[in-house]
């Protein structure tokens, strides 16, 4: 059964500019969930998706972050205009419906750096 | 809302000795508490989790214990090999919080012959 995929693995940037990033979640799981982790620092919460609706984006750090997950399969999480800031790996997990606390697999991840 | 704090940062250990990593957390409603290990390069991937109903879990060479009245838990790994090096993270997700999975820091592993 193949993972949790994310596209592209690395990108460079310059500040101002847009980066959209893809998660494919494991088939069937209907939680998908980002996380982002700034250098030498936690791995933060940003949004989980329930199918295609957004079950909580407590996390998002501002309106310049945009998920989407049209038809409740693949996500994408587009930073426009991206800042200096957003550096980082961001993490795509996904997780299969199930009563109470179920494991999220991870993504390899993808290493944003803004310059 | 939840706060993860995990040390050490940084642990060294030789082989065939044991590792602990500490976390402790705040929200006292958490009830589910994952480790992730992340190799270079590699996914973070779930290696043992705990549930608050439970006070130590163990899987062969790793263990995680949990007091729910200090509200830390702990990793154990005894007999460690080289491939034990990694990024150690522990989490927490909050009953009636969704699915969120909180973490702390990361602990840098390090496994020396």
């Amino acid at each position: 059964e193949a993972g949790v995929t994310q596209f592209p693995s690395h990108s460079v940037i310059e500040k101002g500019q847009t980066v959209t990033l893809r998660c494919d979640p494991i088939s069937g799981h209907d939680n998908l969930y980002w996380y982002r982790r700034v250098m030498g620092k936690e791995i933060k919460f940003l949004l989980h998706f329930v199918k295609e609706s957004k079950q909580d984006e407590s996390g998002m750090p501002n309106n310049r972050f945009l998920a989407e997950r049209t038809g409740g399969t693949y996500s994408t999480l587009k930073v426009q205009p991206a800042e200096l800031e957003d550096s980082g790996v961001y993490f795509c997990a996904s997780s299969q419906v199930a009563g109470g606390p179920n494991e999220q697999f991870f993504g390899p991840g993808t290493r944003l750096t803004v310059l | 809302g939840e706060n993860v704090e995990q040390h050490p940062s940084t642990l060294s250990v030789q082989e065939g000795d044991s590792a602990v990593i500490k976390c402790t957390y705040s929200d006292s409603a958490s009830n589910y508490f994952p480790w992730y290990k992340q190799e270079l390069g590699k996914r973070p991937q779930l290696i043992i989790d705990i549930r608050s109903n439970v006070g130590e879990k163990k899987d062969q060479r790793i263990a995680v214990t949990l007091n729910k009245t200090a509200k830390h838990f702990s990793l154990h790994i005894t007999e460690t090999q080289p491939e034990d090096s990694a990024v150690y993270f522990c989490a927490a997700r909050k009953a009636g919080g969704g699915n969120k999975l909180t973490f702390g820091t990361g602990t840098q592993l390090k496994v020396e012959l």
